[in-house]
């Protein structure tokens, strides 16, 4: 079964970092691109960064650009998203997911806050 | 950008009615298009992509038509279980700029 689980999530104050990680288990990792996906509280989908299969080319939205690394460890079947710079309207949930064009499947998901 | 605009926001239906969807996109992204649902506290799951073809598992009272601009999700006859949030995304530029519409919350009548 393929399973996604994020970690990393916080209470962060503004300016300030934290990583979030994505441990991914019942498949072949390294054959698939990955993303980053956020939601604010209440609010609607918003795609974050994605990064290829061998981890050598990266995306990002311009929201975060400058500010956010991604990142992935094959050897640990992790992929990770480097947060810098925090603001108050990165906080949302972040869920990782496979990233074929579209996003299938998902993680539960992992809460970042941004607050002082 | 290419924005994705759906509608309506929120949706009263009863179980077993006919339910239909609409997503528009700015430009013409041909059927480079996903349905997502999302109920509450849960992530969100695949439903639809290329427009049409529906992802594993999912029931077949779920289908998908449209392509340039216009795109349709129905639901034949909703059940109990489908009273949720539905998504709809673009991969147009893939793997550049995907973009989300705003989503359409079904809701018990």
């Amino acid at each position: 079964e393929v399973q996604l689980l994020e970690s990393g999530g916080g209470l962060v104050q503004p300016g300030g970092s934290l990583r979030l990680s994505c441990r991914a288990s019942g498949f072949i990792f390294s054959n698939y691109a990955m993303t980053w996906v956020r939601q604010a509280p209440g609010k609607g989908l918003e795609w974050v960064s994605g990064i290829n299969d061998f981890g050598d080319t990266t995306y990002y939205a311009d929201s975060v650009k400058g500010r956010f690394t991604i990142s992935r460890d094959q050897s640990k079947n992790t992929l990770y998203l480097q947060m810098n710079s925090l603001r108050a309207e990165d906080t949302a949930l972040y869920y990782c997911a496979v990233w074929y064009k579209w996003f299938d499947p998902w993680g539960q998901g992992t809460l970042v806050t941004v607050s002082s | 950008e290419i924005v994705m605009t759906q509608s309506p926001a929120t949706l009263s239906v009863s179980p077993g009615e006919r339910v239909t969807l609409s997503c528009r996109a700015s430009q013409s992204i041909s059927s480079n298009l996903a349905w997502y649902q999302q109920k509450p506290g849960q992530a969100p799951r695949l439903l639809i992509y290329g427009a049409s073809t529906r992802s594993t598992g999912v029931p077949v009272r779920f289908s998908g038509s449209g392509s340039g601009t216009e795109f349709t999700l129905t639901v034949s006859s909703l059940q109990s279980e489908d009273f949720a949030v539905y998504y709809c995304q673009q991969y147009n530029n893939w793997p550049r700029g995907p973009t989300f519409g705003q989503g359409t919350k079904v809701e018990i009548k």
